[in-house]
């Protein structure tokens, strides 16, 4: 079974300091890892994801993500936060042999604050 | 249409009747997924097509819950005699099948009262 876990409910940051959110995942074979954002009463928009290559990937927005094999991570960082980046963003994985589903964390409350 | 388009955008209706709810997917596109997001829950896998394969249904919750897709075009997701448990907003998502990153509708957002 294939799963994501995004340990933080919330996280705040004062805007213009460096932001994290954390994922973990577990997969059978190498993984798929994506992250997602969600705006308040929006469908969710792509940010970037990791497939194969170098474990540093960076997506829209500023935004980007390290993946470490070791520590079964994938957490998204930005050098410095927007208060527009104030939002919900989700991680999710799937196995490369595991069918195309992707299962997604339960989300991570972003606020970003002047 | 240049993205994932849902229908209708908000359903409220009364515990015990049927619902429908329309996907229309971007054009090429020959995945379609639905996916089900409570509130504190994150998103819930519910079923998936992939062309004229046979569809992944094994994140459907109950035999109340189907969906049907003609071709690689639209996909209905029907849930009979609804239960309040059911309100939830329904994303659809649709993706090509190579990369893998898909492409979300803005959601259904069913109320059972």
């Amino acid at each position: 079974a294939q799963s994501v876990a995004q340990p933080e409910d919330q996280v705040n940051v004062a805007e213009g300091n460096p932001l994290t959110v954390k994922c973990t995942y577990s997969v059978s074979g190498n993984p798929y890892l994506f992250w997602y954002v969600q705006y308040p009463n929006r469908g969710l928009q792509f940010l970037l994801k990791y497939i194969t290559g170098d474990n540093l990937v960076k997506g829209s927005y500023g935004f980007e993500a390290e993946f470490n094999k070791s520590q079964t991570s994938f957490h998204l960082k930005k050098p410095s936060a927007l208060v527009s980046d104030s939002a919900l963003y989700f991680c999710a994985v799937r196995g490369a042999n595991s069918g195309y589903a992707l299962n997604f964390g339960k989300g991570t409350s972003l606020l970003v604050t002047p | 249409g240049a993205g994932v388009s849902q229908s209708p955008s908000n359903k409220v209706t009364e515990k015990g009747k049927d619902v429908e709810l329309r996907c229309d997917p971007i054009s090429g596109h020959t995945a379609l997924y639905w996916y089900r997001q409570s509130l504190g829950q994150g998103l819930e896998f519910l079923i998936y097509f992939q062309g004229n394969s046979a569809p992944d249904k094994s994140g459907l919750p109950s035999d109340r819950f189907s969906a049907e897709r003609t071709g690689e075009s639209v996909s209905t997701l029907t849930i009979q005699r609804t239960q309040q448990e059911d309100s939830a907003v329904y994303l659809c998502a649709s993706s090509t099948m190579n990369t893998g990153e898909l492409f979300f509708g803005e959601g259904s957002r069913l109320t059972v009262l």
